[in-house]
């Protein structure tokens, strides 16, 4: 089957920085990305790895280990506006489809 | 600013009504998406649509259907609404090439229909 894994949720206080794990296991990949859900809004796109390594962008980084079929999503300074859900999806070849996983629901304590 | 919209934010129907569900998308996307999201099982593929007229199944299209006429929308229905498709339906669009950024969904902001 297909599934992606990640924690249902993480706490940490402002100004600490947090990491958000992804393990997969999907037939065909082309990517992995994440997703930014704040409660009642719609879910905006954060990033998207389809090679090994690490990409920046700004306070957000994501990684991604193909042979290990995981990655993860980093905040760094966290601000009290990052509480909220984030789902890391992969995209999948052949379609333009995603598989995502159930969500990490993010805490940031003042 | 890209945008894509739903007709509704809140809908409440009876078992057994037919049910519209209407997304538009600005950004002259050919890719679009229906999803429900669940608490706990994250968002889930109903159906995908790469081009008018033409659609896909996705993980769980037991029970609706969809229809794409203009490449601007996307119709989801549930034929005979049943309480278990209480839920919240996002739809989203992309691009269709891969290479240009065709990994980056836009949703909208979602419909939560009740089924009662």
């Amino acid at each position: 089957g297909q599934s992606l894994e990640q924690p249902s949720e993480v706490t940490a206080v402002e100004g600490a920085i947090v990491q958000i794990n992804c393990t997969y296991q999907t037939s065909g990949f082309y990517g992995l990305s994440w997703y930014q859900q704040h409660d009642g809004g719609a879910p905006t796109f954060l990033s998207y790895n389809a090679l090994d390594g690490l990409e920046e962008t700004g306070r957000f980084s994501s990684f991604l280990s193909r042979s290990d079929s995981y990655g993860y999503l980093l905040l760094q300074e966290l601000q009290m506006k990052d509480s909220a859900s984030y789902f890391c999806a992969v995209f999948t070849s052949g379609t333009y489809k995603y598989i995502f996983g159930t969500g990490t629901r993010l805490k940031v304590l003042a | 600013d890209v945008k894509v919209t739903q007709s509704s934010r809140y809908l409440v129907k009876r078992t057994g009504e037919k049910v519209f569900l209407e997304c538009v998308q600005d950004m002259d996307h050919e890719n679009m998406f229906w999803y429900r999201q669940d608490p706990g099982l994250g968002l889930r593929l109903i159906y995908f649509s790469y081009d008018v007229k033409m659609k896909e199944k996705g993980d769980i299209p037991e029970g609706y259907s969809v229809s794409r006429e203009k490449k601007e929308r996307f119709s989801l229905i549930l034929e005979s609404a049943s309480t278990n498709q209480t839920s919240m339906y996002l739809c989203a669009s992309s691009s269709p090439s891969r290479d240009r950024g065709g990994y980056e969904q836009y949703f909208g902001p979602g419909t939560r229909l009740t089924v009662t």
